[in-house]
């Protein structure tokens, strides 16, 4: 099955610097590139994703960045605020007409003020 | 996108007994999952609810443990049978939205058995 690591598995920064977190998967099937974040208590929410047929997305202040080859993807958040802090979870999956997220160990990230 | 509506939000149970989790969905979806989240973990795939047959579970869980139903397309259950210690853990609904193929996930139902 899909072995899905991150790295870092915490992540604290100052406000206003950037942040990367790292995801690599093992299923060289897998199509469809997800970045979650979970605030303590609540759902986890999608907050970018990426198809494998395109390399880089962006939205604002968060991008994803895909690499097929390597099997590896990454989520770049720029101007970090506090209210970024979060859990943040990679769930890379293989569209066989329903996607089966597989996710990551998580990143905790901290934003100091 | 869709709103994911779980009940019980958060319940105490004690050993031995079974707890049924709905999940209602305010739209159509193509397919509804069901994970289990450890405090603190991340998130496992306990099985994929097919609508109109049996769900399809993953390696480590079993339909005797955990039965779901999904008698419709917008509604989904899950069963905690027999409950101990071990399976105190945040229970969530998830689901496969058109035409986009997004997956949303409910605000998740938080169990402790004692």
């Amino acid at each position: 099955g899909e072995n899905v690591e991150q790295h870092p598995s915490t992540l604290s920064v100052q406000e206003g610097d950037s942040a990367v977190i790292k995801c690599t998967y093992s299923d060289s099937a897998s199509n469809y590139f997800p970045w979650y974040k979970q605030e303590l208590g609540k759902r986890p929410q999608l907050i970018i994703d990426i198809r494998s047929n395109v390399g880089e997305k962006k939205d604002q202040r968060i991008a994803v960045t895909l690499n097929k080859t390597a099997k590896h993807f990454s989520l770049h958040i720029t101007e970090t605020q506090p209210e970024d802090s979060a859990v943040y979870f990679c769930a890379p999956a293989t569209n066989t007409g329903f996607q089966k997220l597989v996710f990551g160990t998580g990143t905790r990230l901290l934003v100091s003020p | 996108s869709a709103v994911i509506s779980q009940k019980p939000s958060r319940d105490i149970c004690q050993r031995g007994t079974s707890l049924t989790i709905q999940c209602q969905v305010d739209s159509q979806v193509t397919m509804m999952f069901w994970y289990r989240q450890q405090p603190g973990q991340s998130l496992t795939l306990i099985a994929t609810a097919n609508q109109g047959s049996e769900a399809t579970y993953e390696s480590g869980f079993v339909i005797d443990k955990f039965p779901i139903s999904r008698p419709n397309l917008t509604f989904s259950t899950l069963t905690v049978s027999n409950m101990s210690p071990e399976d105190s853990s945040i229970y969530l609904c998830s689901a496969q939205t058109p035409p986009s193929d997004t997956i949303y996930f409910g605000e998740g139902s938080w169990l402790t058995v004692v």
